[in-house]
């Protein structure tokens, strides 16, 4: 397996653009998490997917974000508009969880720079 | 609600001498507890998982770990550090009470020194 895939790898985009980040979890796992990096907040959980239904949201910034996830095999971040502070790394991940105690693997994340 | 901490933002540590980074964790239940590794510009990786059983967990690279329930921590470490082994490195617990979503900690960088 190719692992997760996050595309792009790179985003530098223009305040009040709408932004959408994408996901590809690894084949057959069926929990998925959306987490983003900064140097001053360190990594915060952004929504969790299980089974392709949100069941955490609480980590979503504003309205501004919203994720979706219309299938098992994809799934979209997405910011409008954006703003200079939602620059970050996104990292998505996904696990298979029969309990809970499966470890989560991540893609190599989205480099988001807004201007 | 779960949680992990973790109390050094940084460890420097000589090559060839043991390493530790410390993570003590505050949960309900039995802990679903995890570390990872990052290396600059890359995703997280998994090194290793306590669930149930042996308190002593051993991962990749050489790591291990060794969970203790009385102080409630799961400090990662290592007998002999290598140079590559410089990263940040992350402890997260698995809220298994409210949504099972994954906690990380703030992070600790590793810096091993030749």
């Amino acid at each position: 397996d190719a692992g997760v895939i996050q595309s792009p790898r790179h985003e530098v985009t223009e305040m009040g653009q709408e932004v959408t980040l994408r996901c590809k979890p690894i084949s057959g796992h069926n929990s998925l998490f959306w987490y983003r990096q900064t140097m001053m907040r360190g990594l915060e959980l952004l929504i969790y997917f299980n089974n392709n239904v949100p069941i955490d949201d609480s980590g979503m910034p504003e309205d501004r974000f919203s994720a979706k996830m219309p299938n098992a095999s994809f799934s979209t971040l997405k910011i409008q508009p954006s703003e200079p502070r939602d620059s970050a790394v996104y990292f998505c991940a996904s696990s298979l969880d029969g309990g809970w105690n499966t470890e989560a693997f991540f893609g190599q994340g989205t480099r988001l720079t807004v201007v | 609600a779960q949680s992990v901490a973790q109390p050094e933002d940084q460890v420097n540590v000589a090559e060839g001498n043991p390493l530790t980074v410390k993570c003590t964790y505050s949960v309900s239940g039995n802990p679903y507890l995890f570390w990872y590794v990052q290396y600059p510009n890359r995703g997280l990786q998994f090194l290793l998982k306590y669930i149930t059983g042996d308190n002593l967990v051993k991962g990749s690279y050489g790591f291990e770990a060794e969970f203790n329930k009385s102080q409630t921590s799961f400090h990662l470490k290592k007998p002999s550090a290598l140079v590559s082994d410089s990263a940040l490195y992350f402890c997260a617990v698995r809220d298994i009470i409210e949504s099972g979503k994954l906690i990380f900690g703030q992070g600790t960088t590793l810096q091993v020194k030749p």
